[in-house]
């Protein structure tokens, strides 16, 4: 039973270039949670979502930042442009259920991202 | 806003020791909290998670404590062992206004160190 995938595990990009992060989250969950950890910074919530829904987006930058989660396939964070201040690692979590805070969250191994 | 304090920021202890690892939040209305584990370029894995009506939960040689009225928690770790060593997340869900029963919101994390 795979746990939450994400990949790349490491992805270089130069100013200006776009970054595309997936996560499959685990067999069963339809819940997808977007996080980024910056250095020296505790993981911070980015974006929600169901298939083919957004949910919350309240905590993703509102300029170059989108997600999706199509009915089939992985969820996709895309960056835009990335900028430096990027640079950080992005996690992925899945839920079988919302629930009423009750569910635990499964996270992914990360996706690191280093803009030069 | 929910904000999650841990202390130490690290620490150090022989093998064979028991700690005590901090963890603090502000806003006392939460749904749960829960204790991770984060090794060094890999993911999350999550250690235990006490509901917001439970006072502690137990795994093995792990036991967390929830005090919600004093917004406290404390991971206890028996007989530490060298692979023990990991940087120990703290995570609350809920606790502000207009924040789904979705949303973590994480501390920095405490580095542990068993020296063998």
């Amino acid at each position: 039973n795979a746990g939450v995938m994400q990949n790349p595990r490491h992805l270089v990009r130069r100013r200006g270039q776009e970054a595309r992060l997936r996560c499959s989250p685990m067999k069963g969950h339809s819940h997808v949670y977007w996080y980024r950890q910056l250095p020296e910074e505790g993981l911070k919530f980015m974006v929600y979502l169901q298939k083919e829904n957004i949910i919350d987006e309240s905590g993703m930058p509102k300029e170059r930042f989108s997600a999706e989660f199509p009915k089939e396939g992985p969820s996709i964070l895309r960056i835009q442009q990335v900028v430096r201040g990027d640079s950080a690692a992005y996690f992925c979590a899945s839920s079988r259920d919302q629930g009423a805070g009750v569910e635990k969250l499964f996270f992914g191994s990360g996706t690191q991202l280093s803009v030069l | 806003k929910q904000e999650v304090t841990q202390i130490p920021a690290a620490l150090s202890v022989p093998e064979g020791e028991n700690l005590v690892l901090n963890c603090s939040f502000t806003d006392s209305a939460i749904y749960n909290l829960q204790w991770f584990r984060q090794d060094p370029g890999k993911g999350l894995t999550s250690l235990l998670l006490i509901q917001s009506s439970q006072r502690e939960q137990t795994s093995g040689r792990l036991n967390a404590s929830l005090d919600k009225s004093s917004g406290r928690s404390t991971l206890y770790i028996a007989a530490s062992q060298p692979g023990d060593s990991a940087t120990y997340l703290c995570a609350v869900n809920g606790g502000y206004s207009g924040a789904g029963s979705y949303q973590l919101t994480f501390g920095k994390g405490t580095k542990l160190s068993v020296i063998p």
